[in-house]
């Protein structure tokens, strides 16, 4: 079965940095991208970035280059997301899902559980 | 622009058939995909591409484009469809993602 498995709910103080993963399963990991999605709560997703494992090559929504971090570590199979300096407004789910492509265009099949972060003072 | 635009909320009577829908200049003449996200839950991809089903999504869902407008159509609506359902494109290079704001359905 494919998977994408993420790192557990974490807690956080503003300034704090933080790093969540996401861990692939049942399929070549190296083959597709991953992209990461933020819902801030009761709200709707937001695309984040997206990792090409192989090389690392990364693209970044405008609204959050230089915000975030994504990175990969392909002899796990594991995607990264991480903050260096925390804020409230970073509180939110994040999600990692795989991305395809088939003809000319783009989808993500397999998405991840969710990490919930939680910034507060 | 790539703004991709929903009604916030819709609504259909148990077993009717609903249309969803998102607007925006970019899917002209290009295909949006669908996900559906139940509470609590990730999102579930639904349709991709040219109206395709993944492996395990039921036949009353479908997708359709017609200039800047992608709909997705439930035919006879479902207690358990009631969710968010958000529409995405991805520019031609894959450079960019862009997200509906997401339409919650209620059935009724």
């Amino acid at each position: 079965e494919v998977q994408l498995v993420q790192s557990g709910a974490e807690v956080r103080k503003p300034g704090e940095s933080l790093k969540i993963s996401c861990k692939g399963s049942g399929h070549s990991f190296t083959s597709y991208w991953i992209a990461w999605v933020r819902q801030m709560p009761g709200k709707g997703l937001e695309w984040m970035g997206v990792i090409y494992p192989i090389d690392s090559d990364t693209r970044y929504s405008p609204s959050f280059q230089g915000q975030v971090t994504i990175s990969v570590d392909k002899s796990i199979s594991t995607a990264f997301l991480q903050w260096s300096s925390l804020k409230a407004s970073d509180s939110a789910t994040y999600y990692c899902a795989r991305r395809r492509k088939e003809n000319d265009y783009y989808y993500m099949d397999v998405w991840g559980n969710g990490t919930t972060v939680t910034v507060s003072s | 622009s790539s703004e991709l635009t929903q009604d916030p909320a819709v609504s259909v009577a148990l077993g009717q058939t609903v249309r969803i829908t998102c607007q925006g200049d970019s899917l002209r003449n290009n295909y949006a995909n669908w996900y559906q996200q139940r509470p609590g839950q990730a999102p579930l991809l639904l349709i991709y591409g040219k109206n395709r089903r993944p492996s395990g999504i039921p036949d009353r869902f479908s997708g359709s484009s017609s200039g800047n407008t992608a709909s997705l159509t439930v035919t006879g609506a479902q207690t358990e469809d009631e969710a968010d359902y958000y529409c995405s494109f991805w520019d031609i290079r894959g450079n960019l993602l862009t997200f509906g704001g997401g339409t919650k359905l209620t059935v009724l």
